[in-house]
């Protein structure tokens, strides 16, 4: 099993552009999840989705949109880049929501907003 | 949700126990307390959970008190590799809710 994957690992956009982001989990979750993290931060959420055809915005969607394509995939994407949405993006899964529910991460997307 | 307050930084060498303690006086009756790892450039990693007493898995203990005000993680004889991020988390009270990371405490091993 490969866990929770993430693509790109790294990307590098000019102000206005767009892209998404993509992950995908091959563990049957239920529930994923879109944070950020920037430097010496803790994570925050952007996005999550409880399950297959449901979306909620988490603590900092502002700038965001996200998509569960089915079940395995979940994808973040940015309409039009700027330079503080330069973080490292994690996408997270878990079985089902709940904070008694354990979240497993992928490697994370690096990217950089010039 | 429930405020966590844990030390932004702490010191140890090899061999040594490490207790990290998390501070969460607002927590809710149906609230689980749940440790997280992470290592620079990675997502973090579950370490483990519990809701009171003390819990052991293979990595580490967690003892939360009577009155599940605070949690120590206790890691044993720590190693170069325990370096990391360890990051307390505490629900909102609902028994459903997304998990917020707050700072996390840098633990730092040397030789």
């Amino acid at each position: 099993n490969a866990g929770v994957t993430q693509t790109p690992k790294f990307q590098v956009l000019k102000t206005g552009q767009s892209m998404t982001l993509q992950c995908a989990q091959d563990m049957n979750h239920n529930s994923m999840y879109w944070y950020r993290q920037d430097p010496g931060m803790g994570l925050r959420l952007i996005y999550y989705s409880a399950s297959e055809g449901t979306t909620d915005k988490g603590e900092v969607p502002n700038g965001y949109n996200v998509s569960r394509l089915n079940k395995r995939e979940f994808s973040l994407r940015l309409e039009s880049a700027a330079p503080s949405q330069t973080s490292v993006y994690f996408c997270a899964s878990s079985e089902a929501g709940g904070n008694q529910e354990t979240q497993y991460f992928g490697p994370g997307t690096r990217l950089l907003v010039l | 949700l429930a405020k966590t307050t844990q030390p932004i930084s702490m010191d140890s060498y090899e061999g040594q126990e490490v207790n990290i303690t998390c501070s969460h006086n607002n927590i809710a009756t149906n609230d689980y307390i749940t440790w997280y790892q992470q290592f620079p450039s990675q997502g973090p990693r579950f370490i483990i959970q519990g809701y009171k007493t003390k819990v052991t898995n293979e990595v580490a203990s967690l003892f939360i008190p009577a009155d599940r005000k605070s949690s120590t993680l206790s890691l044993p004889r720590v190693s170069l590799s325990d370096t990391a991020v360890y990051y307390c988390l505490v629900g909102d009270g609902s028994g459903y809710s997304t998990l917020t990371f707050g700072k996390g405490t840098m633990l730092l091993v040397s030789p």
